[in-house]
């Protein structure tokens, strides 16, 4: 069984820095692309960031190119978004989701979500 | 971006009822869409895949079609746990764009 669960979510302050955690079971993670999906309180959902199963694609947002980093660890079975620079329109619970296949097979697993809240 | 059209935003319905919901794309996308369920609260749940393939676990009640860039989910009979927000997803290519989601509500 897929198994998907974020961490690192937390309050911080604009300009701020947090390190979003992923770790997953019940499939072979390297043979996978991983997608980071945010939604704002109240709002849609919004892709935020790709990586390819080995690691050599990612794509990131407009919204997010420069701040953001996604990368991962597939002997740890680890997904990570590295956030840099946060604003407050960042704020959003984040979803940690598997991709269908080896890139851009679609979503078919996602975490529980992890809440980030960028305020003063 | 590929921009995904969804509609309607919301709608009430009764237990028992047929429901459609449509997603029309910018560009043709093949059949390179999916159909989530979200609860409140919870995260997204794939439903449909490849526009027409219905995700293991998922009832048949609901069922997805395409014809060109107009995609359509339906679901056959509404039952009481169906009440939630859903929406679709081009997976075409990156990015991968939504629809606005549509809230289906018991009338």
């Amino acid at each position: 069984e897929v198994h998907l669960v974020e961490s690192g979510g937390a309050l911080v302050q604009p300009g701020g820095s947090l390190r979003l955690s992923c770790a997953a079971s019940g499939f072979t993670f390297s043979n996978y692309a991983m997608n980071w999906v945010r939604q704002a309180p109240g709002k849609g959902l919004e892709l935020v960031s790709a990586i390819r199963g080995s690691g050599g694609s990612t794509y990131y947002a407009d919204s997010v190119k420069g701040r953001f980093t996604i990368s991962r660890d597939n002997s740890q079975n680890a997904l990570y978004l590295q956030m840099n620079s946060l604003r407050a329109e960042d704020t959003a619970v984040y979803y940690c989701a598997k991709d269908l296949g080896s890139w851009s097979g679609g979503i078919d697993y996602w975490g529980q979500g992890t809440l980030v809240t960028v305020s003063s | 971006a590929i921009q995904m059209t969804q509609s309607p935003s919301s709608l009430s319905a009764s237990v028992g009822d047929r429901v459609t919901i449509t997603c029309r794309a910018s560009q043709g996308i093949r059949n390179d869409l999916g159909w989530y369920q979200q609860k409140p609260g919870k995260a997204p749940k794939l439903l449909i895949y490849d526009a027409y393939t219905l995700q293991s676990g998922v009832p048949s009640r609901f069922s997805g079609s395409a014809s060109g860039t107009d995609f359509t989910l339906t679901i056959s009979s509404l039952q009481p746990e169906d009440f939630a927000t859903y929406y679709c997803l081009q997976d075409y290519n990156y990015p991968y764009t939504f629809g606005q989601g549509t809230k289906l509500e018991i009338k």
